[in-house]
Order: structure tokens, then C-alpha cells, then sequence
């Protein structure tokens, strides 16, 4: 595609449930991000993938949270046992290293 | 701990006018400053980006001045129009940590018309 593409949207989820998030990176990005914004904050950087390298977890805030990248593209992050301060914005970047960051329009996750 | 603080946290500026923002940063390691702007409901989008072997950088309306001795960058945006009316976010990466995006907290810019 023509950009970074994330999906669902939004997402509503009772609080104790798992959820998956996902990010479809521009085609040829070795780097993907994910970061955090809550309302009314900055974004906060989650984890980092680099081609085939060991992703870089330490944003990551407690181990609920997971992320994976299958086949260097495709991008999902999940949320175990989902808390209502899980509520956020959930953002997804892409680069060619070293380069501009594209951002996806994000995933709104509710927790309720 | 915030790595890159900016300032205000909102303002508003009449069309035509100059929108000032201003960020502060420790790290002397960074060396690429991007600015970011984001509308609601978007994800951000680079705006203009500097690196620290210049002083200024300038695209269409939009300015970044930077201070490499004070540590502190700003975004001057021209002849403010109400398209401008956006959240604009500064950051700031360096090579050594994988150009990890440090971001501020994030200006609310309002432009009337």
C-alpha cells in the first residue's frame, strides 16, 4: 500500500480481555515502531524492529504487552489481560533506517 | 523521564500572525530533530526536520531554528492560516539508539480566522 496501515480503528474491550492490534508497514520499511499516545500526552516509544534482528522491548510497560513481526512486514502487538489505563492511542511507524518516519493513523483502544 | 520538553502547551494565533513553539533537550547525543504535525484522528506527519550541523531550515511557511549550545530547538510558523489548527509535536533521535523518536508533550495550535 501507499502507507502505513493499522487496524481495527478503534477497538472497545472489557477490561480483562486480550487484544491484537495490527500494523501493515510501507513495503520495503526494514524498521517498524510502535508508540503510545494518551490523551493530552506526547507519544511514548513501545518497541522497535529491525529486519531480522531482536527487537528492541525495553518501552514496553509491564509484560502484558507483546509485539511481533512476521516475515519482516506485517506487524502485531498485543495486550494481555487488558487495564483501563491500557487506554490509549496506539501508533505504528515505519522507516527506512535512518529515515523519515511514516505513522499509520493509529488504533484507539477503549478499556471498559 | 521527558527527554524533550516543549512549550506552550496550546496557543492561539490570528491569521496572518507567527505561531511560535520551543523545545529544550539533555541528551547531546541527539542529532535529528523532526518536527511532527497531527490533526485529530490522524497519525503525525513530518512537517520539517533539522539536523544539528545547521542553524536553520526553512520549508515554505514553516521555520526550525536550532541552538545547538543551549540545547534548544523552535518551529516559527508564518502567516499563520487556519489549516495550521493542529497538535504539532518536536522530537528528537539519534543513530546510537536506532533513531528511536523522543517526543514532546505537544503544542495545540489554534489559528482564527
Amino acid at each position: 500500500g501507499a502507507g502505513v496501515s493499522q487496524s481495527p480503528s478503534n477497538k472497545v474491550t472489557e477490561k480483562g480481555k486480550d487484544v491484537e492490534l495490527r500494523c501493515d508497514p510501507i513495503s520495503g520499511h526494514t524498521a517498524l515502531y510502535w508508540y503510545r499516545q494518551s490523551l493530552g500526552q506526547g507519544l511514548e516509544f513501545l518497541i522497535y524492529f529491525q529486519g531480522n534482528s531482536a527487537p528492541d522491548k525495553s518501552g514496553l510497560p509491564s509484560d502484558r504487552f507483546s509485539a511481533e513481526r512476521t516475515g519482516g512486514s506485517v506487524s502485531t502487538l498485543t495486550i494481555q489481560r487488558t487495564q483501563q489505563e491500557d487506554s490509549a492511542v496506539y501508533l505504528c511507524a515505519s522507516t527506512l533506517w535512518g529515515g523519515e518516519a511514516f505513522f499509520g493513523q493509529g488504533t484507539r483502544l477503549t478499556v471498559v | 523521564q521527558q527527554q524533550v520538553k516543549q512549550s506552550p502547551q496550546s496557543l492561539i494565533v490570528q491569521k496572518g500572525g507567527i505561531s511560535i513553539i520551543n523545545c529544550a533537550y539533555e541528551n547531546t547525543a541527539f542529532d535529528y530533530f523532526p518536527w511532527y504535525q497531527q490533526f485529530p484522528g490522524k497519525g503525525p506527519a513530518l512537517l520539517i526536520a533539522i539536523r544539528p550541523d545547521v542553524s536553520e531550515k526553512k520549508e515554505g511557511r514553516f521555520t526550525i531554528s536550532f541552538n545547538k549550545s543551549a540545547k534548544q530547538f523552535s518551529l516559527h510558523i508564518m502567516d499563520s492560516q487556519p489549516g495550521d489548527s493542529a497538535t504539532y509535536f518536536c522530537a528528537a533521535s539519534h543513530r546510537s539508539n536506532d533513531y528511536k523518536l523522543s517526543f514532546g508533550a505537544g503544542t495545540t495550535v489554534t489559528v482564527r480566522a
